[in-house]
């Protein structure tokens, strides 16, 4: 099957710029999820969709950070303004549950860097 | 919340032997307990998972073991190849909804 899609793979802003990322998950995924992995660190989770209602957003900066699942499907997480601790790779997510278990499989991610 | 901790964050060993990374969990409510392993640039996959039911679990290689009464669990590598060098996640979750990852671990094998 094919896997988590997820554009721009890489992107150069100033501070105080927006930047928006788009994830296509794995076809037949309900839950999807958005996480912050800064370098050297684990991912940290950042929101969580089940089809297009948000699950989980508690991690979300949300005085500058939005993200939208419209139609249960593709999903955009946004950042405005920008600043130079945002700077990380953002991992996109999907999951399918099978006995209970969300199994989760990543895309490539977009590396951002804030100058 | 829940909390992972992982070690070590380094490790180098040997091609062909066997190398081990250790994780703690802080909520004994945790059932899911998913390893992965991410490539310079790549993204994170998933190599082996683990439930609360179960106390080790073998695929190949890699092993995972889960000590519910202690709050760990460990990774298992026998028998190193060149291409295990990575980063390797531990995580943890309560219905397997919301992963809390670890510190991650590189490894590295030396030829």
């Amino acid at each position: 099957e094919a896997g988590v899609a997820q554009s721009p793979r890489y992107k150069i802003i100033e501070k105080r710029q927006s930047v928006a990322f788009w994830c296509n998950p794995i076809s037949g995924h309900a839950t999807l999820y958005w996480y912050q992995q800064i370098l050297g660190q684990g991912p940290k989770l950042l929101i969580q969709f089940q089809n297009n209602g948000v699950v989980d957003d508690s991690q979300l900066p949300k005085d500058r950070f939005s993200a939208e699942r419209l139609k249960g499907v593709d999903s955009t997480l946004k950042i405005q303004p920008a600043k130079l601790e945002d700077s990380a790779v953002y991992l996109c997510a999907s999951s399918l549950v099978r006995q209970g278990i969300y199994t989760q499989y990543f895309g490539p991610g977009t590396r951002l860097t804030v100058l | 919340g829940e909390n992972v901790e992982q070690h070590p964050s380094t490790l180098s060993v040997q091609e062909g032997d066997s190398a081990v990374i250790k994780c703690t969990y802080s909520d004994s409510a945790s059932n899911y307990f998913p390893w992965y392993k991410q490539e310079l640039g790549k993204r994170p996959q998933l190599i082996i998972d683990i439930r609360s039911n179960v106390g080790e679990k073998k695929d190949q290689r890699i092993a995972v073991t889960l000590n519910k009464t202690a709050k760990h669990f460990s990774l298992h590598i026998t028998e190193t190849q060149p291409e295990d060098s990575a980063v390797y996640f531990c995580a943890a979750s309560i219905g397997a909804q919301k992963l809390v990852f670890g510190q991650g671990t590189r490894l590295t094998i030396n030829p």
